[in-house]
């Protein structure tokens, strides 16, 4: 597709579950980010992969987060055991490379935790 | 740490007023400075950066490295203006955007 694609678009689970949040960066971007937008908090950075590299994890809120990154492509931001203040909506953007200065950014994922 | 603050969570002015969005940051290096916009129902897209020092839909935004700023500003604002709008800063050499908690403006007839 034309940009960065992210499904689902919305997802209600009930504390306590886990939840699998996708990312399709654009073809061919190297660098993918995932972020954390919560209401008056502006965003929150998660997490960072660039090419082969280990991971920038170092915005993960709590080990019930975690994030993979398959073929270079397509990544998987997975909470295990939700709680409520997880609630929010989850960003992901790509870059052509890392630290180029134009991020893309996706729809985002709005999850809510009953 | 880096830090990016907008003091304004709401913003009102009416249509061909200036309208003028605050962002202040401290970071002891020399940062690169964004404004990032999403307007509804559409994703987050970059308006503009410092270093281009270009005028995007109408907006500049200067940054003062004295006072640490980096303030978004419009002379007539229009009504597709309404959105919401975040600053952001990369520090040197990382690759990573810190966000400030956004302003959200509304452009009234």
């Amino acid at each position: 597709g034309a940009g960065v694609s992210q499904s689902p678009s919305n997802k209600v689970t009930e504390k306590g579950k886990d939840v699998e949040l996708r990312c399709d960066p654009i073809s061919g971007h190297t660098a993918l980010y995932w972020y954390r937008q919560s209401l008056g908090q502006g965003l929150e950075f998660l997490i960072y992969f660039q090419g082969n590299s280990a991971p920038d994890k170092s915005g993960l809120p709590s080990d019930r987060f975690s994030a993979e990154r398959t073929g270079g492509s397509v990544s998987t931001l997975t909470i295990q055991r939700t709680q409520q203040e997880d609630s929010a909506v989850y960003l992901c953007a790509s870059s052509l490379v890392a630290g180029d200065t134009e991020a893309f950014f996706g729809q985002g994922t709005r999850l809510t935790v009953v | 740490a880096q830090r990016v603050t907008q003091p304004e969570k709401l913003l009102s002015v009416f249509k061909g007023a200036p309208v003028e969005l605050k962002c202040n940051y401290s970071y002891s290096g020399s940062p690169e400075l964004f404004w990032y916009v999403q307007y509804s129902r559409q994703r987050l897209q970059l308006l503009l950066r410092h270093i281009s020092r270009e005028s995007i839909k109408g907006f500049t935004a200067d940054l003062n490295k004295g006072e640490t700023s980096f303030h978004l500003k419009k002379p007539f604002a229009q009504e597709e203006d309404s959105a919401m709008y975040y600053c952001a800063l990369k520090r040197t050499n990382d690759y990573k955007l810190s966000f400030g908690a956004g302003t959200t403006v509304t452009v009234r007839a």
